[in-house]
């Protein structure tokens, strides 16, 4: 069964300076990678994703993931964050029957000023 | 604008009453799903729904119930035999195809039973 691993709960992190967020996935196949931000009583927005070719991915707002196949990892960066990153973080796989993807239990970003 | 309408934004019932929240899509998606939100466990998918008048369970189903009478609609049911529905519900759709499409999600339900 294919699962995903966010180890960090928390993170803060000072405006202006760099920021990974990491992601862990097993799964037996070929992974297809996700990763949505959340902002408070939102829906999820798609940042990036990756399936195949280069393995780093860019995004929308500055973010990029490097898909890393060696250690099943596929880590969020963004060099300078800005307040307005301040939400949750989800990385997600997908597979399986109907295509069904699968939740990291999230990393909450904060942002001090 | 296309998008994915869930409603209402808050949802207040008291125990033992069954509730609906809507989902709406006019993206012309063939594929929905329903996830329930819990703090610090991320999104848990509760059904799924790949074409019109059909749909297959997901992780967490029990207690609750689904249908998908047009394309565009897949209202989901929360029974009374939910034994803890509070939770904020999210809906999503994607096109049908392979794994790498992703899902596009609505504003999302935060249903309290009281």
């Amino acid at each position: 069964a294919q699962s995903v691993t966010q180890p960090d709960i928390h993170i803060t992190v000072s405006e202006g300076a760099s920021l990974e967020l990491r992601c862990n996935y097993s799964y037996g196949a070929t992974p297809y990678l996700f990763w949505y931000v959340q902002s408070p009583g939102q829906g999820l927005q798609l940042l990036l994703k990756y399936f195949s070719g280069d393995t780093l991915v860019q995004g929308i707002k500055g973010f990029e993931a490097e898909f890393k196949r060696s250690q099943s990892s596929f880590n969020l960066r963004k060099p300078s964050v800005h307040w307005s990153d301040a939400a949750e973080y989800f990385c997600a796989v997908s597979g399986g029957g109907g295509n069904k993807l699968t939740f990291g239990t999230g990393t909450q970003l904060k942002v001090e000023l | 604008d296309g998008g994915i309408t869930q409603s209402p934004k808050y949802l207040f019932r008291k125990e033992g009453q069954n509730v609906t929240l809507s989902c709406e899509q006019n993206l012309n998606h063939d594929a929905m799903y329903w996830y329930r939100q819990d703090p610090g466990q991320g999104l848990r998918l509760i059904y799924y729904s790949q074409i019109v008048n059909d749909f297959q369970k997901g992780d967490i189903a029990e207690g609750y119930s689904v249908s998908r009478e047009k394309k565009e609609s897949f209202p989901l049911t929360v029974t009374s035999a939910q034994k803890n529905p509070t939770a904020f519900y999210l809906c999503a759709s994607r096109i049908q195809g392979g794994p790498g499409n992703e899902q596009f999600f609505g504003p999302g339900t935060r249903l309290t039973v009281l």
